[in-house]
């Protein structure tokens, strides 16, 4: 069975500042995605960057980039140049073979500005 | 762009109704989804379909059933409405071809069950 923990349930951050948000997970798979979705208020989840296991670069899509510890089972998000658009419920996930998804328990995300 | 659409945005039922969400998808996916969202547990698997008339067991099937009689509309059925199926429902489709593919997920019915 894989599990996702998110330690983290509501962060705060200023606009234009750096956030970064924690996830662990476990899984048994050699082969897996990584994923952070985003769901904003009353609005559809969508996906905000992936990460593929066998790659050791850690992935970045425009601000937001990922610190991917594959031997520390670790997923972490970084947003620089937070925006009030940020504002959402973040959701770290592991895809096993099957496409099926794991999700986390969610972080709450508040940009202040 | 790929678009998920479910029936409903919100929805109140009474204790022992059927409750019926359905959900389409315009992208010709072979796979479809029904998870619940509750506080603090993140999504949770309730079934899935990976083509027409199938369907699997996720995490928490239980007091729930599907029905994929076409490839675009996956629909779930609460057979009995109880008070602790009041949930957030969120239904995705994805296309199986490859691990790394992301899901696409619709706007979310929110059930309240009186």
């Amino acid at each position: 069975a894989q599990t996702v923990t998110q330690s983290q349930p509501e962060m705060s951050v200023q606009e234009a500042e750096t956030v970064t948000l924690s996830c662990t997970y476990d899984t048994s798979e050699s082969d897996y995605y990584l994923f952070w979705y985003k769901q904003p208020p009353s609005r559809q989840m969508i996906l905000v960057i992936r990460q593929e296991a066998y790659k050791q670069q850690n992935a970045t899509e425009n601000r937001f980039s990922v610190n991917f510890q594959k031997a520390a089972k670790s997923f972490s998000l970084k947003i620089s140049d937070s925006q009030l658009g940020d504002a959402a419920m973040y959701f770290c996930v592991i895809n096993n073979a099957g496409n099926m998804l794991t999700f986390g328990g969610g972080t709450r995300l508040m940009v202040k500005p | 762009d790929v678009k998920v659409t479910q029936s409903s945005r919100y929805l109140v039922k009474r204790t022992g109704e059927k409750v019926f969400l359905e959900c389409v998808q315009d992208m010709d996916h072979e796979n479809m989804f029904w998870y619940r969202q509750d506080p603090g547990l993140g999504l949770r698997l309730i079934y899935f379909s990976y083509d027409v008339k199938m369907k699997e067991k996720g995490d928490i099937p239980e007091g729930y059933s599907v029905s994929r009689e076409k490839k675009e509309r996956f629909s779930l059925i609460l057979e009995s409405a109880s008070t602790n199926q009041t949930s957030m429902y969120l239904c995705a489709s994805s296309s199986p071809r490859q691990l790394q593919e992301t899901q696409y997920f619709g706007p979310g019915t929110r059930l309240l069950v009186l």
